[in-house]
């Protein structure tokens, strides 16, 4: 499968407790970005990758999230001290810059439950 | 800033019905406009994009949606659905140098034999 994949597809965590996510993209990929999506909600956009770089953070990004890049291929989304209202599915999709707006593949998400 | 709405939450249909979802968007200049599908336990997946050009664009699945600048639309149509139809319908709106999309609140869709 050559598609986005992320890990783990479910979390459950207590309050408090640091939760970390993975998205490996399309390898050719450039550009990769990450949403949360809440129940009865669309996805909402929390930040983006091109390469490396972190180019944009949504103010949805609280100073407990950070989220890296390192090699410019697989990212990771961490949430410090979680609190109940970051239950949600938090979604990871890429893309190739093409110089316009691109096309993103999104992946199947991680749904995380904070109790 | 842009926004999507999509005024209907849940939509029932038939069987073999034709099936049309509604999309407005906000936006300044030129939007470019996506239809996304959701499944139960899967990924978005892209049904169809606007960037420009002609205003009815066909996508996958028999999908089609049609742009129309002077209502801020987006509407996506079948003419006959099938049960496997049946999932969670976004539309988004993205811009040119702003890579973000911004989505809709979904359309749920219920097939009915």
């Amino acid at each position: 499968d050559t598609g986005v994949s992320q890990d783990p597809r479910h979390k459950i965590t207590k309050r408090g407790q640091n939760v970390t996510f993975r998205c490996d993209p399309i390898s050719e990929h450039n550009r990769l970005y990450w949403y949360r999506q809440t129940l009865g909600q669309g996805p909402e956009f929390l930040t983006y990758f091109q390469n490396e770089a972190q180019l944009e953070k949504s103010r949805l990004l609280s100073d407990r999230f950070s989220a890296e890049r390192p090699k410019g291929s697989f990212s990771t989304l961490e949430i410090q001290r979680t609190e109940q209202g970051d239950s949600a599915m938090y979604l990871c999709a890429s893309s190739l810059d093409l110089g316009g707006v691109d096309e993103q593949f999104f992946g199947p998400g991680t749904r995380l439950t904070v109790l | 800033a842009q926004s999507v709405t999509q005024p209907d939450i849940h939509i029932t249909v038939s069987e073999g019905a034709s099936l049309e979802l509604r999309c407005n968007y906000s936006y300044g200049a030129t939007p470019y406009l996506f239809w996304y599908v959701q499944s139960p336990g899967q990924g978005l997946q892209l049904l169809l994009k606007y960037f420009s050009g002609d205003t009815l664009v066909q996508g996958i699945k028999g999908f089609e949606a049609e742009f129309k600048r002077s209502q801020s639309s987006f509407n996506l149509r079948k003419p006959s659905v099938h049960w496997s139809d049946a999932a969670e319908y976004f539309c988004a709106v993205g811009n040119f140098g702003n890579e973000k999309l911004t989505f809709g609140t979904g359309t749920r869709l219920t097939i009915i034999p």
